[in-house]
């Protein structure tokens, strides 16, 4: 496609229930990122996608987020027993290798609530 | 990876020129740096980077002083449309990812 696309936009869950967050890259890119913003913060890096390489799991905050890419294009975030304290934006990005920070496309985000 | 600091909030008005310093003193030789913006309910979308001196697009100018220690973004006559985060980031085109600070909140008033 010609942007990346993240679905739901929206997500409102229970406290303890599990949620899966879709991401669909730019076609062609290799490399795939998701990160997470709580309200008026910064972007926080949760992991890194590239290629058939093993992903760099190394911000991801705890051993219930877990995250998958099929194929080397889309990718799914996984959030078991979700808390209050992951509701955020969950950010999806893509680039080519080589391009550094110039070449981030990001989605519009996953906004999720959990109640 | 570099580590940056910016201001993290400014207010300014319609059509005036809004400057943005960003410092960065551990800056590597292979080093860019660059600028992203985000609105509300966006995500980032990037805007310029640059080297050294100065580079102009049609949303901005950055200037970079010889020592590369900082660097500002300029954004002429901005409007209301201007308000959003602006985060400065400093790495080469090696990283594997980028980490992003709290960035600027700009606040552009009528």
């Amino acid at each position: 496609g010609a942007g990346v696309s993240q679905s739901p936009s929206n997500k409102v869950t229970e406290k303890g229930k599990d949620v899966e967050l879709r991401c669909d890259p730019i076609s062609g890119h290799t490399a795939l990122y998701w990160y997470r913003q709580s309200l008026g913060q910064g972007l926080e890096f949760l992991i890194y996608f590239q290629g058939n390489s093993a992903p760099d799991k190394s911000g991801l905050p705890s051993d219930r987020f877990s995250a998958e890419r099929t194929g080397g294009s889309v990718s799914t975030l996984t959030i078991q027993r979700t808390q209050q304290e992951d509701s955020a934006v969950y950010l999806c990005a893509s680039s080519s290798v080589g391009q550094g920070a110039y070449g981030y496309t990001f989605g519009s985000g996953t906004r999720l609530t959990v109640v | 990876l570099a580590k940056t600091t910016q201001p993290i909030s400014m207010d300014s008005y319609e059509g005036q020129e809004v400057n943005i310093t960003c410092s960065h003193n551990n800056i590597a030789t292979n080093d860019y740096i660059t600028w992203y913006q985000q609105f509300p309910s966006q995500g980032p979308r990037f805007i310029i980077q640059g080297y050294k001196t100065k580079v102009t697009n049609e949303v901005a100018s950055l200037f970079i002083p010889a020592d590369r220690k900082s660097s500002t973004l300029s954004l002429p006559r901005v409007s209301l449309s201007d308000t959003a985060v602006y985060y400065c980031l400093v790495g080469d085109d090696r990283d594997d990812k980028i980490i992003f600070g709290k960035g600027t909140r700009l606040h552009i008033l009528p």
